[in-house]
């Protein structure tokens, strides 16, 4: 059974930083292509990033409005996907999902995490 | 970017209707097309991909069609259990993009 865990969530003040990780298993992580997606509390969802996996290069592609700010990263070794968040702005408030990026759709989603933005 | 705008936003309807969601693309999408279901306070469930595809384990209630810019989500009968969100979503390039949302309620 595919199971992805999301940690690291919490409170930070505006220009802070955060990582969050997704603990995968049940699935060969090392093959799989992972997003990260976020909703705002209320909002719809919103697709933030890309990680591809490491046969086709690791690439990563951004949503504009993290671009620049927010880092996708993998430990395959550790079968574990990494946002690493840095200035943070009250609008990144929101529920952070990863998701098993199929190439066909988004498959499994972790439960999600809340990050809150705020002074 | 492709926006996807979904209508309508919000549909009350009974258990046992024939419920149907519209996603339009603001350009064409080949077949990289999905829909998710989202229950209060849980994460997204894949239901169709490629326009028409049913994951598996989704009730054979749940259907997508469609091509091009337009396309649908059919629940040919509502179940108590279909009450929720549907999100629509392209994933022909980038940035992948989901639609606004339809929320079912009950009627």
């Amino acid at each position: 059974e595919v199971q992805l865990v999301e940690s690291g969530g919490g409170l930070v003040k505006p220009g802070g930083s955060l990582r969050l990780s997704c603990a995968a298993s049940g699935f060969t992580f090392t093959n799989a292509w992972m997003s990260w997606v976020r909703q705002a509390p209320g909002k719809g969802l919103e697709w933030i990033g890309r990680i591809l996996r490491k046969t086709d290069g690791e690439t990563t592609n951004y949503a504009a409005p993290v671009k620049g700010r927010f880092t996708i990263s993998r430990d395959d070794s550790e079968n574990t996907l990494y946002l690493q968040m840095n200035s943070l702005q009250t609008e990144d408030t929101a529920v952070y999902y990863c998701a098993t990026d199929g190439q066909l759709a988004f498959d499994s989603w972790g439960q999600g995490i809340l990050v809150t933005v705020s002074s | 970017d492709i926006q996807m705008t979904q209508s309508p936003s919000t549909l009350s309807a009974s258990v046992g209707d024939r419920v149907t969601i519209t996603c339009r693309a603001s350009q064409s999408i080949p077949r990289w097309f999905a829909w998710y279901q989202q229950k209060p306070g849980k994460a997204p469930k894949l239901l169709i991909y490629q326009v028409s595809t049913l994951e598996s384990g989704v009730p054979s209630r749940f259907s997508g069609s469609g091509s091009g810019t337009e396309f649908t989500l059919t629940i040919s009968s509502l179940q108590p259990d279909d009450f929720a969100t549907y999100y629509c979503q392209q994933y022909n390039s980038y940035p992948l993009t989901f639609g606004g949302g339809t929320k079912v309620e009950i009627k």
